[in-house]
């Protein structure tokens, strides 16, 4: 099972700031199979990334993705009011999908 | 539009057995590999199982295999979770989610469905 380590756990920033979220593997992630989800409260995940840097359809280019083998990171280059949720990754690069613990993104 | 609308949960006791579905709509769901991910109150996502689209390829996660069947009915559009041997620890939201290339993550997910594991 590979592990996945996300930090910080909590991260406050303001509207107009950039998020830099982290995203650690217990082991190297094959062909970089790492996607980003948002979870805002009492709404199911939505992806943002995948395939470690690619954006899914829909959503706005302050969102992206990079980094390889063990090591990513999701970064949002422009915070709106509506991009304060918790964030998550996940690898599909074994059968066995995992999911890291989540990244509270909170206004400062 | 993809849409996914899950039902069945509800509270149930440790050791008894509940079957959820999901109900697809907007694509061909026949083509697409499906997958369970539940989230327990106030905590963070945990994969519990896939299903190819022809249902030849099914994977559990350690936490669940052997008490949870996973299963679908393409004519239907439908996708199935048989719970058993509930556990309080089994307490999330079961959420259903398609995978759009069979390649592990999720374009869609239903608004989930909650399982209550209590006494």
């Amino acid at each position: 099972e590979i592990e996945l380590t996300q930090s910080p756990g909590t991260l406050s920033l303001s509207p107009g700031e950039r998020a830099t979220l982290s995203c650690r593997a217990s082991q190297s992630i094959s062909s970089n199979y790492l996607a980003w989800y948002q979870q805002k409260p009492g709404q199911a995940p939505r992806v943002l990334i995948y395939a470690a840097s690619s954006r899914a359809t829909g959503i706005p280019d302050r969102f992206s993705g990079s980094g390889s083998g063990t090591d990513f990171t999701l970064t949002i280059s422009r915070l709106e009011p509506e991009d304060f949720a918790i964030y998550y990754c996940q690898q599909y690069g074994s059968s066995w999908y995992t999911f890291g613990q989540g990244t509270k993104l909170e206004i400062k | 539009e993809v849409q996914l609308v899950e039902s069945g949960g509800g509270l149930v006791k440790p050791g008894g057995s509940l079957r959820i579905s999901c109900a697809a709509s907007g694509f061909i769901f026949g083509r697409y590999s499906m997958n369970w991910v539940r989230q327990a109150p106030g905590k963070g996502l945990e994969w519990i199982s896939s299903i190819s689209s022809e249902s030849s390829y099914i994977f559990y996660a350690d936490s669940v295999k052997g008490r949870f069947t996973i299963s679908r009915d393409n004519a239907k559009a439908s996708l199935y979770l048989q719970l058993n041997s509930l556990r309080p620890e089994d307490t999330a939201v079961y959420y259903c989610a398609r995978d759009p290339y069979r390649s592990g993550w999720f374009d869609g997910w239903g608004q989930g469905t909650l399982v209550a594991v209590s006494p």
